[in-house]
């Protein structure tokens, strides 16, 4: 089926910068995108989702925005903070009743102080 | 609220051996739950689609003889990993599904299993 792909495997920023984590969707027919944080030896922990009505959403430090147009989906953490550090993932769905999430491969953030 | 626990959370058997692992929504009831493996640096592959009360759903190459789904209550599915061997040995992360119209979806913390 198809899938959803990112487009770095790591990023390395500095404390108190923005980070931008970028997700690349396939399926047009998803109207649901959510991000998720993953800490080593840990399940998924939510962070932000969007669907598709919207193109833009704002949470605490984070900002998802989403573009149909090209399928792109994108995560904004503001003022990074070395807690960050962890692998993200996007996921799609079609939200309907039954169908499950399918994930991105993941970017892993190293935040230095 | 959706809180789903997933037990064990690390677990070590023999080769040949078969290993339970359980998800439970803790309150709420899961119509609907899924099944995912984590391989080292890699991201979560769906497995299965349990639905109460009805056979699981695989994904292509999934084994369903190997990978046994039950899940028989709203609030309990479980994960039977069969004479499992080392190649088995993954992160295994159980999900639910809840809510009406707009789904919102809630993760176990996962089950490290390592067969030897």
């Amino acid at each position: 089926g198809e899938s959803v792909g990112l487009h770095l495997p790591t990023l390395s920023v500095q404390e108190g910068d923005n980070s931008i984590i970028n997700c690349a969707y396939s399926n047009s027919a998803s109207d649901y995108f959510i991000w998720y944080k993953q800490e080593s030896g840990k399940g998924p922990q939510f962070i932000i989702d969007i669907r598709s009505n919207m193109d833009k959403r704002q949470g605490q430090r984070v900002t998802v925005l989403l573009n149909k147009t090209v399928k792109h989906l994108s995560l904004q953490i503001a003022a990074t903070q070395p807690g960050d550090s962890a692998v993200y993932f996007c996921a799609e769905t079609e939200n309907q009743a039954g169908t499950a999430l399918i994930f991105g491969k993941g970017t892993t953030l190293s935040v230095s102080s | 609220g959706a809180v789903v626990s997933q037990h064990p959370s690390r677990v070590i058997c023999k080769s040949g051996t078969s290993v339970k692992i359980e998800c439970r929504s803790l309150d709420f009831q899961a119509t609907t739950m899924f099944w995912y493996r984590q391989f080292p640096k890699q991201s979560l592959m769906l497995m299965a689609t349990s639905n109460e009360g009805s056979k699981a759903t695989y994904e292509q190459g999934v084994e369903k003889d190997k990978f046994l789904i039950n899940h028989a209550s709203l609030t309990l599915s479980t994960l039977t990993v069969t004479s499992a061997h080392p190649e088995d040995s993954s992160f295994y992360i159980c999900s639910a599904a809840w809510g009406y119209a707009n789904y919102g979806y809630t993760f176990g913390s996962g089950t490290r299993l390592t067969v030897v």
